[in-house]
């Protein structure tokens, strides 16, 4: 079965601390997306990869094709990154199949 | 350049009648894709058009529910005899050439409330 799991689930952390969420998936995939989905519900696509590490600005996305495992890191975290952020993987196919994200919110 | 657009944004509708929800792709993209989110769920794939065709429906409910992409005008996702488990957020994307190597952009969505 094509799954996508993502931890954790919920992730408190101070302002100025290095955030990782993780995602795990089933099977071999040709693309992976990284979501960010805002408090007021807006959808914004961070990063798309199929293999080795993207970078924008203090987001970082890796993924290991081996290991069926891809992580976003943010470095100097600050409250309006707050959001949900969603794994989205394509199974061979064009559908994408989501993670069930992980809410993240960052202290001031 | 406008990015995708849905509308309307908010939209309420009593049990039995019928929800119109419309898409409009980023400019210079063919492809579009319907997600569901229910209330605390995640995202789920309900359908996939280009123009004028549905490649792929393997997502959305067997009755009621009916998607279409004209040659001209936007997307529109069709709910007919609303129930209140049709409540959810319902978010289009497009993508230019349809590939599972293409980003999707994602629309606001439209936040569908039975009651």
């Amino acid at each position: 079965k094509n799954e996508v799991e993502q931890s954790p689930q919920n992730l408190t952390a101070q302002e100025g601390e290095f955030i990782t969420i993780n995602c795990s998936y089933s099977v071999g995939i040709s693309a992976l997306h990284w979501l960010q989905q805002h408090p007021g519900g807006g959808i914004v696509s961070l990063f798309m990869l199929s293999s080795g590490k993207k970078k924008h600005g203090r987001l970082i996305a890796t993924i290991n094709i081996q290991e069926k495992h891809s992580s976003l890191h943010i470095t100097a975290s600050h409250p309006r990154d707050s959001a949900v952020y969603i794994c989205a993987v394509y199974f061979g196919n064009e559908k994408l199949t989501f993670g069930t994200g992980t809410r993240l919110t960052i202290i001031p | 350049n406008a990015g995708v657009m849905q509308n309307p944004r908010h939209l309420v509708r009593r049990r039995g009648q019928e929800a119109r929800l419309r898409c409009s792709p980023m400019k210079g993209h063919s492809h579009v894709y319907w997600y569901r989110q229910l209330p605390e769920e995640g995202l789920k794939f309900m359908v996939y058009l280009q123009k004028e065709n549905i490649i792929d429906e393997s997502g959305m409910p067997k009755e009621r529910f009916s998607a279409e992409f004209p040659k001209e005008g936007p997307s529109i996702l069709r709910i007919q005899q609303v129930v209140r488990g049709d409540s959810a957020a319902y978010f289009c994307a497009s993508s230019p050439r349809g590939q599972n190597t293409d980003t999707q952009y994602f629309g606001p969505g439209t936040r569908l409330t039975v009651l």
